[in-house]
């Protein structure tokens, strides 16, 4: 089965709009992180914005908010007054912790978001 | 910048060649984990090391090996290529405390074409 489901393949968003990319994860461990990364088309991997399993608010990184819903396992990344530069392609990632001190990682297939002048 | 070096940025080389991907890690960073993208597979896991040892292997191929030096950085072999092997490698790294979730931090990939 999935750990993480990325549903969108491609989104289209207008610029200064704001937009729901979502993610919903599966897991049995109480805890366990969720992340999101950006690749642009230069390819790189650009790490946007984390959410602990505890953590008790939203996390936030300036026009990135994650708003995790923990009940329902979903973790969607919203972006705010969306820019041309937010043209990307955006992962969904969980990490578990397992014995050992060692920390599994999952990710998405990614949504591909693209902002519209 | 994520502070994750990779060398070379671009390799191109030819089927039944041996090529080695270089990764040096985050200061403080002692877990290296490989990473394969390809237009049809996605990231896939490949290996991670820990402190110079294999911590976990994801869907890396015999033909592949990777290892970490004292030094924390690491290299990873790819031989015997092949045309499907043309991807993205990706070097991420994290602290991997004992206990908490830490983030993992990507290099800026090296991008094979095997001709």
């Amino acid at each position: 089965a999935q750990k993480i489901t990325q549903t969108q393949p491609g989104m289209f968003v207008q610029e200064k709009e704001a937009v729901t990319l979502d993610c919903t994860y599966d897991t049995s461990d109480p805890s366990y992180g969720l992340f999101w990364y950006k690749q642009p088309s230069s390819g790189e991997m650009i790490f946007l914005i984390y959410q602990g399993s505890y953590d008790q608010q939203n996390a936030t990184e300036g026009r990135y908010s994650l708003n995790f819903q923990k009940a329902r396992k979903s973790a969607n990344l919203v972006i705010s007054a969306s820019q041309l530069g937010d043209s990307a392609m955006y992962f969904c990632a969980m990490r578990e912790p397992l014995s050992g001190g060692y920390q599994k990682v999952t990710f998405g297939t990614g949504t591909k978001l693209q902002v519209i002048p | 910048d994520s502070g994750v070096t990779q060398t070379p940025k671009h390799l191109i080389t030819a089927t039944g060649q041996r090529v080695t991907l270089r990764c040096s890690p985050r200061s403080g960073d002692l877990s290296v984990y490989w990473y394969q993208q390809s237009l049809d597979q996605g990231l896939q896991f490949l290996i991670q090391y820990y402190n110079g040892e294999e911590r976990a292997k994801g869907n890396i191929l015999e033909r592949f090996s990777a290892q970490q030096f004292p030094d924390l950085h690491s290299e990873l072999n790819l031989s015997s290529l092949e045309l499907g092997d043309s991807a993205l490698y990706f070097c991420a790294s994290s602290l991997e405390r004992e206990s908490g979730i830490d983030t993992q931090y990507f290099g800026p990939g090296t991008r094979l074409t095997v001709l």
